[in-house]
């Protein structure tokens, strides 16, 4: 059945970095757009980032644009979100989350997402 | 806009229906049929519950059902149940940036 399983977060001082990778099974993952949605301790979604089944388009939101990048690897079956110049406003949990084919571009639609890793970033 | 806007809390006893409701702009909700709502229990992933305005995923209870009237949809819950009780995130396409999500509304089961 299709899984998504995110690791890579923790704490980690302003400015520095981390890489999240979310591993996928059940499926493949290059032919589905796939995303990064975050969730603030106590406050609402926010899609951050997504990659097409293509490669390209590749979004980043305001939020984070210059300082994260999307990726993907199709041997490993994987995605990844890799986070420079961390701030205090980073501090969430990170979920990778499936887009089904058919949603269009742009459309907030997620079918499978993963259980989350937090991602604290505190001196 | 930054988000769509919905209801802070909404409560009702078992048994019982409930509506939340998911406001938006003529640049979002209003023009398009491409709202989506998601069940969030504490500590847990987002689940889909509808999308398309009024389309149930595989699996998902038909005590839920969604509509849209204007530049507001709304997710009704038929029912009520305990384990419904979570938290409600609805998500619309918007034409003038990447598709946003509501507020969230914490639904409380008496």
């Amino acid at each position: 059945q299709v899984q998504l399983v995110e690791s890579g977060g923790g704490l980690v001082k302003p400015g520095g970095s981390l890489k999240l990778s979310c591993a996928a099974s059940g499926f493949t993952l290059s032919d589905y757009y796939m995303n990064w949605i975050r969730q603030a301790p106590g406050k609402g979604l926010e899609w951050i980032s997504y990659i097409s089944s293509r490669g390209t388009p590749i979004y980043h939101a305001d939020s984070v644009k210059g300082r994260f990048t999307i990726s993907r690897d199709s041997a490993k079956n994987s995605l990844f979100l890799q986070m420079n110049s961390l701030r205090a406003e980073d501090t969430a949990v990170y979920y990778c989350a499936r887009a089904p084919v058919g949603a269009m571009i742009d459309e907030p639609l997620f079918d499978f997402w993963g259980q989350g890793t937090l991602v604290t970033v505190s001196s | 806009q930054s988000a769509l806007t919905q209801p802070a809390s909404v409560s009702g006893s078992p048994g019982q229906s409930i509506t939340i409701p998911c406001t938006g702009t003529s640049s979002d909700v209003y023009a398009y049929n491409y709202v989506s709502w998601y069940q969030q229990h504490p500590g847990k992933a987002p689940k889909l519950m509808i999308f398309h305005v009024s389309n149930r995923p595989s699996g998902v209870s038909n005590r839920f059902s969604g509509s849209k009237s204007g530049k507001t949809a709304s997710l009704t819950i038929s029912g009520l149940q305990v384990e419904d009780e979570a938290d409600y995130y609805c998500s619309s396409y918007t034409s003038t940036t990447t598709g946003i999500f509501g507020t969230g509304t914490k639904v409380t089961v008496l």
